[in-house]
């Protein structure tokens, strides 16, 4: 079965880090860009970053969001992708979900994970 | 407040035929290509239509999309109960260099 499953999110505070990681199964993981998205509670998606694969020079995009403070990478070896976050706010607590782009258009996602939640707060 | 503006709701009974619209400018929807998710309850966003118009496997052909200019479309015909979602249009920007989602379209069944 194709699926991504997020883990390590939970609670921090504010300035603080936290390490999400994003596990691929049931396809050639290196293959495929992997997005990062995220939903704060009540809210539509936001998108966060990209990684490219490895092709296209395994470089990265951010939303100006977080440009500086989170750095996606990946590891094709592990078929894991991570999404490190640095100097927390509290409004950076959402649902983070992983996501693959599609081979048939990059800029769609055609595989989401379950989601992990990260809540910044005091 | 997002670059793609689509309406907070829209509504219909069984049967009918619901458009959702998504407007943008010429840095995302008038030179890149739109894609369309359903998100139901406590769950994670579901692609339903890539590349303006393609749908993936699986995706019933109840559901459609269209674009011309700046604009794109979802349309549901047929519409069905299991179809009360949120649906979100999505295309990438060139000025702000970042893929863009729209605001989102609350979808009820009457």
């Amino acid at each position: 079965e194709v699926q991504l499953v997020e883990s390590g999110g939970g609670l921090a505070q504010p300035g603080r880090s936290l390490r999400l990681s994003c596990t691929a199964s049931g396809f050639t993981f290196g293959d495929y860009a992997t997005n990062w998205v995220r939903q704060a509670p009540g809210k539509g998606p936001e998108w966060v970053g990209f990684i490219r694969n490895k092709v296209f020079g395994g470089t990265t995009e951010y939303a100006a969001s977080v440009k500086g403070r989170f750095t996606i990478s990946r590891d094709d070896s592990k078929s894991i992708a991570y999404l490190q976050m640095n100097s927390l706010k509290t409004e950076d607590t959402a649902v983070y979900f992983c996501t693959r782009g599609s081979r048939l258009d990059v800029d769609a996602f055609d595989i989401w994970g379950q989601g992990t939640m990260v809540t910044v707060s005091s | 407040q997002s670059v793609l503006t689509q309406p907070p709701s829209a509504s219909g009974t069984p049967g009918e035929r619901v458009t959702i619209s998504c407007s943008g400018s010429s840095s995302n929807i008038g030179s890149n290509t739109v894609n369309w998710y359903q998100q139901l309850p406590g769950t994670a966003p579901k692609l339903l239509i890539y590349s303006n118009n393609q749908r993936p496997s699986g995706v019933p052909d109840r559901f459609s999309g269209s674009k011309s200019g700046t604009s794109a479309s979802l349309a549901i015909s047929g519409l069905q109960s299991e179809d009360e979602a949120d649906y979100y249009c999505a295309a990438w920007d060139d000025s702000l260099n970042g893929l863009e989602f729209g605001g989102g379209t609350k979808v009820t069944v009457l």
